[in-house]
């Protein structure tokens, strides 16, 4: 199974801020990342895919970067919305796996 | 709009059974893979499984495989998850999730809690 480590666990940050969380994977895979935003109580929203792949309707700060085994999510001019927990995925082999998540808070 | 309602969560004794349902709306069901993936309280997300568009393909995580079976009904667009045998671990909040590898739409998740 491949095993995702994201980095760091949490972070405090402020509106207006532009933060980069990682992602790093235990084998190389290529883009076959995925990257998605929860909110408390809320289920998953698929932001970017195939590594760098804004989804449709996702706003333009965020950006996602990286191949082989290390990636960045970026978000650019922080939000209120955007302080949640986000996960990567991996899409390159089944079973699915995803990180343990990072958690942006004020 | 797409939509996904999960439905038939609740409390259960360890060793027990239950049968998950997703209700699906707003897109081609039968063109689509789906998925079950689950959340314990406080924790991350993990995959549980995933079903073929024609339901040929099947894939089930180590953890759940022997105990679990998805299945899908086209023609009430509908997603489902028997699971036997159940554990403490399983307790969860259980999403179904449309997608082949990527995850582009998300019930709102059914909650089981397994218990004595």
């Amino acid at each position: 199974d491949i095993h995702l480590t994201q980095s760091p666990s949490s972070l405090s940050a402020s509106v207006g801020d532009t933060v980069t969380l990682t992602c790093r994977t235990s084998q190389t895979i290529s883009s076959y990342v995925i990257w998605y935003q929860q909110r408390p109580g809320k289920a998953p929203k698929l932001l970017i895919h195939a590594a760098s792949s804004l989804q449709s309707g996702v706003p333009s700060r965020f950006s996602g970067t990286g191949s082989g085994t290390d990636f960045t999510l970026t978000i650019s001019s922080l939000q209120p919305e955007d302080f949640a927990t986000y996960y990567c995925q991996q899409s390159y082999s089944v079973p699915w796996t995803f990180g343990q998540g990072t958690k942006v808070e004020v | 709009e797409v939509q996904l309602v999960e439905a038939g969560g609740g409390l259960v004794n360890p060793g027990g059974s239950l049968r998950l349902s997703c209700a699906t709306s707003g897109f081609t069901f039968s063109h689509s893979t789906m998925n079950w993936v689950r959340q314990a309280a406080g924790k991350g997300l993990e995959w549980v499984s995933s079903i073929s568009s024609d339901g040929n393909y099947i894939y089930y995580a180590d953890s759940v495989k022997g105990r679990f079976t998805i299945s899908r009904d086209k023609a009430k667009n509908s997603l489902y998850l028997h699971m036997n045998t159940l554990r403490d671990d399983d307790t969860a909040v259980y999403y179904c999730a449309r997608g082949a590898a990527e995850f582009d739409n998300w019930g709102q998740g059914t909650l089981v809690t397994v218990s004595s």
